[in-house]
């Protein structure tokens, strides 16, 4: 069956560097995004992969495994800003090309 | 910037009552989407649309409907509320190709009592 996993919660402190993992299993992999949400607002847009690798944009940098069915999402300098959800989707081929989403990982950032 | 707009931040309905969400976008994107999240639960699909009057089901469609008779608006209806359907609901859009991205609305949260 298809399955999104990633931890409920982390801490993590301001300044540090923190890794959010997502491991799935889905029969049609076909691309992984991550989305940020912060408490009360729409997920907004953080990265694709569909190729293994390391994807980099500024302070977020995203990897992925399509062997191992994992990815990562990696946050440096970390600001209290960055406390928010993170949230792992996978498009599917076999459903129709529609994500499959993980519960989300709320990462809480301490001063 | 693309903008997606819902109708309402807030909604309290009374069991057995029809309810009527509303989701425009203003960036001419082909697909649209309505979500509902709950805690500790990912996203689930509700339904989609590809084009105007096209709609597909997704995971979740029972107890709901959907219209989609121009291309920037995309209409969630319940046809008759339950207090299971106390939720956030969330609507999204992406263009046509399924690589893009969904771009997503500020949500409505309804209770249903």
């Amino acid at each position: 069956g298809q399955n999104i996993d990633q931890p409920t919660e982390m801490t993590a402190t301001e300044g540090a560097i923190v890794q959010i993992n997502c491991t799935y299993q889905t029969s049609g992999f076909n691309g992984l995004f991550w989305y940020q949400q912060h408490a009360g607002e729409a997920p907004t847009f953080l990265s694709y992969n569909v190729l293994d690798g390391l994807e980099e944009k500024g302070r977020f940098s995203s990897f992925l495994s399509r062997s191992k069915g994992y990815s990562y999402l990696l946050l440096k300098e970390l600001q209290m800003k960055d406390s928010a959800s993170y949230l792992c989707a996978v498009r599917d081929r076999d459903s129709n090309y529609q994500l499959i989403w993980g519960a989300g990982t709320k990462l809480i950032i301490k001063p | 910037d693309v903008k997606v707009t819902q109708s309402s931040r807030y909604l309290v309905k009374r069991t057995g009552e029809k309810v009527f969400l509303e989701c425009v976008q203003d960036m001419d994107h082909e697909n649209m989407f309505w979500y509902r999240q709950d805690p500790g639960l990912g996203l689930r699909l509700i339904y989609f649309s590809y084009d105007v009057k096209m709609k597909e089901k997704g995971d979740i469609p029972e107890g709901y409907s959907v219209s989609r008779e121009k291309k920037e608006r995309f209409s969630l209806i319940l046809e008759s509320a339950s207090t299971n359907q106390t939720s956030m609901y969330l609507c999204a859009s992406s263009r046509g190709d399924r690589t893009r991205e969904q771009y997503f609305g500020p949500g409505t949260r309804l209770t249903v009592t």
